[in-house]
């Protein structure tokens, strides 16, 4: 089956126009993850959906980034007023989450990602 | 403090040998799971192998095993006749129980870079 995609793969954009980022989960996944990754580093943690809904903000690094999911699919990563420390890899992963029974072996699968440059 | 600790940022091994990469983890959580991913070059985030906190086996998937010594709270990856594609990062994870009342988000350590010789 297909796996988790994003769009674009690669956005190259100015400082201070707004981006909008989209994942679209593996079917039937109903937790989504949104992570950034900058260069040579760990994954940062932006915001967690379960279903429509996002319990954990708490990566989220200004209100300049927000993050809507719709129908418990389709989820889009919306930065306003880019900055250059914005430029990065951004990351998005799904998995069974409560659907699954909500266990602590509950897999995530990433996407190819979207790499960010703010010029 | 740190819930997942890589200690290598860099390894190198040559082809056809086996090598273990380290990760030890901090949870009170008695019910948790263990990942590792890989991210070569490409940059896709790969799922290698889980281990569950109470599964009694080490968890084995083709050349990758996890060494998991639960009373060190060590759960290395060990990658057996290593191949030159298996030169990438790899990510050690740990999601702790919802007993614990905690996130549902993994944690994530910052990843060990393997360099495969030929």
């Amino acid at each position: 089956g297909a796996g988790v995609s994003q769009s674009p793969s690669n956005k190259v954009t100015e400082k201070g126009k707004d981006v909008e980022l989209r994942c679209d989960p593996i079917s039937g996944h109903t937790a989504l993850y949104w992570y950034r990754q900058s260069l040579g580093q760990g994954l940062e943690f932006l915001i967690y959906f379960q279903g429509n809904s996002a319990p954990d903000k708490s990566g989220l690094p200004s209100d300049r980034f927000s993050a809507e999911r719709t129908g418990g699919s389709v989820s889009t990563l919306t930065i306003q007023r880019t900055q250059q420390e914005d430029s990065a890899v951004y990351l998005c992963a799904s998995s069974k989450g409560l659907a699954g029974g909500g266990s602590h072996s509950d897999t995530q699968y990433f996407g190819p990602g979207t790499r960010l440059t703010v010029l | 403090a740190q819930k997942i600790t890589q200690t290598q940022p860099g390894m190198f091994v040559q082809e056809k040998e086996a090598v273990t990469l380290d990760c030890t983890y901090d949870t009170s959580d008695p019910s948790y799971g263990l990942f590792w991913y890989k991210q070569p070059s490409s940059g896709e985030m790969i799922f290698l192998i889980y281990q569950g906190s109470y599964d009694q086996q080490n968890a084995t998937e083709g050349r990758y095993s996890l060494n998991f010594q639960k009373a060190r709270k060590s759960a290395n990856l060990v990658i057996s006749a290593s191949q030159l594609g298996d030169s990438a990062m790899y990510f050690c994870a740990m999601r702790e129980g919802f007993g614990s009342g905690g996130s549902y988000i993994p944690t994530f350590g910052r990843g060990t870079s393997l360099i495969v010789h030929p």
